[in-house]
């Protein structure tokens, strides 16, 4: 267990629908970090926050939001799903801000699947 | 473009051979490269970290070097064992901002007994 919770672990939905993702981070950790991984890719970028503000954003498309709450837990909100969209969707906890930092903790990802 | 290419894309080997993964960036400026495994369905786990002055790291039978002049890693898995299979992510970290960790597409791993 790393310790960084994700849920749920699986989740099936429809085209055009809304799905959100939870992340707990690690205790102590005011960093989360949400990345996409598809299908023979390697893990993309979506968006960070730290200590409940947005540090930096990568390739996030519109459809998706994010937020992280007092508690430090983070939600991933996607909408108007596409085909496309289907993927492991992980999410990462660290101390501080900074990428250079060693303490970069991944959950074990929710599996989105879009029908 | 800050890129991290990754070689074999998959490799099979006999239980107890050794292997040799290879990581080629162009990431800069850099700060540190890291090795992941990535066991199917789950999420990535910290194997080494190296920053640019560090040419080797050890972490049980895995062993990472960085040649920082040629861009170049290479992760050798010594006398391996069936849990090895995996995917292996090269991940390369620039020297400032939040977002600068770039992934390679990972070598699959398949360790036959």
């Amino acid at each position: 267990d790393s310790g960084v919770t994700q849920t749920p672990k699986h989740l099936i939905t429809a085209t055009g629908q809304r799905v959100t993702l939870r992340c707990s981070p690690r205790s102590g950790d005011l960093s989360v970090y949400w990345y996409q991984q598809s299908l023979d890719q390697g893990l993309q970028f979506l968006i960070q926050y730290y200590n409940g503000e947005e540090r930096a954003k990568g390739n996030i498309l519109e459809r998706f939001s994010a937020q992280q709450f007092p508690d430090l837990h983070s939600e991933l909100n996607l909408s108007s799903l596409e085909l496309g969209d289907s993927a492991l969707y992980f999410c990462a906890s660290s101390v501080s801000g900074g990428t250079g930092n060693y303490g970069y903790t991944f959950g074990s990802g929710t599996r989105l699947t879009v029908v | 473009k800050n890129q991290v290419e990754q070689s074999p894309q998959s490799l099979i080997i006999l239980e107890g051979k050794n292997c040799t993964l290879q990581c080629n960036y162009t990431v800069s400026p850099f700060s540190n490269l890291r090795w992941y495994k990535q066991d199917t369905g789950r999420g990535p786990v910290s194997l080494t970290i190296m920053t640019f002055s560090e040419n080797t790291k050890s972490n049980g039978r895995y062993t990472a070097t960085l040649d920082a002049d040629t861009k170049q890693s290479s992760l050798h898995i010594t006398a391996s064992q069936l849990s090895d299979s995996a995917s292996y992510i090269c991940v390369v970290s620039l020297l400032r901002g939040a977002d600068g960790l770039t992934f390679g597409k990972g070598t699959h791993l398949i360790i036959q007994p």
